[in-house]
């Protein structure tokens, strides 16, 4: 019973370079999720998606991309990384109704230099 | 726009202290609203949730009530234990918005 896997766990980048996070989850949730967390600052939604093939912006969503072309599935891409997007990433997904919880990943931890 | 408002932390309590975090919100309609729970270094995991005003949820120990009037979701523990040291986010899922909003977080720390 896998739930929410997100890798890479770790990752170092150099400024400019580009790298895909992949979250997979095996609950058939329709809605999913990407956030960052930084210190003193919480969680800041990303970008979001309610269903295969259907993304939208979050709080935070520049220097971000995303897709969505398996259900189970929810990329989120860096084209040019810079040192501002260092944080920690979670993915989640739920069920999308509003009594249901959210399921998260553990986190990947990014570092851009 | 939707937004979840806690009390900065960190909060410091002795085992078996009173423990309270404030947490208000700003939304439109009717949200349902959470607290999460983060140990060192793992993802967030629910605490206890509550759907609509008035209701109560419950987990654990931990409380919190449902005020529509004061647009707030407190989260309360009679006798807290090294164990609850984590971080807590009181969130809401607003279904006009389809989107789940995290409050900042609150960093507690208990010691024996």
């Amino acid at each position: 019973n896998a739930g929410v896997t997100q890798t890479p766990k770790f990752r170092v980048l150099k400024t400019g370079q580009s790298m895909t996070l992949l979250c997979a989850q095996d609950m058939n949730h329709e809605y999913m999720y990407w956030y960052r967390q930084d210190p003193g600052m919480g969680l800041r939604l990303i970008h979001y998606s309610v269903g295969e093939g259907t993304t939208a912006k979050g709080e935070v969503p520049d220097g971000y991309n995303v897709s969505r072309l398996k259900k189970q599935n929810f990329l989120l891409g860096l084209e040019s990384a810079a040192p501002s997007q260092t944080s920690v990433y979670f993915c989640a997904s739920s069920y999308g109704y509003m009594n249901t919880e959210a399921f998260f990943g553990q986190g990947t931890r990014l570092t851009v230099v | 726009g939707n937004s979840v408002t806690q009390m900065e932390g960190p909060v410091t309590l002795s085992e078996e202290a009173f423990l309270t975090i404030n947490c208000t919100y700003t939304a439109t309609g009717y949200p349902s609203l959470f607290w999460y729970v983060q140990y060192p270094g793992e993802g967030l995991q629910l605490l206890l949730k509550a759907t609509k005003a008035d209701d109560k949820g419950s987990n654990k120990g931990f409380e919190a009530t449902y005020r529509k009037e004061t647009t707030s979701f407190h989260l309360e523990k009679g006798s807290v234990q090294v164990s609850d040291s984590a971080v807590y986010f009181c969130a809401l899922f607003s279904g006009g918005y389809n989107k789940l909003i995290f409050g900042a977080g609150t960093r507690l720390a208990v010691h024996p």
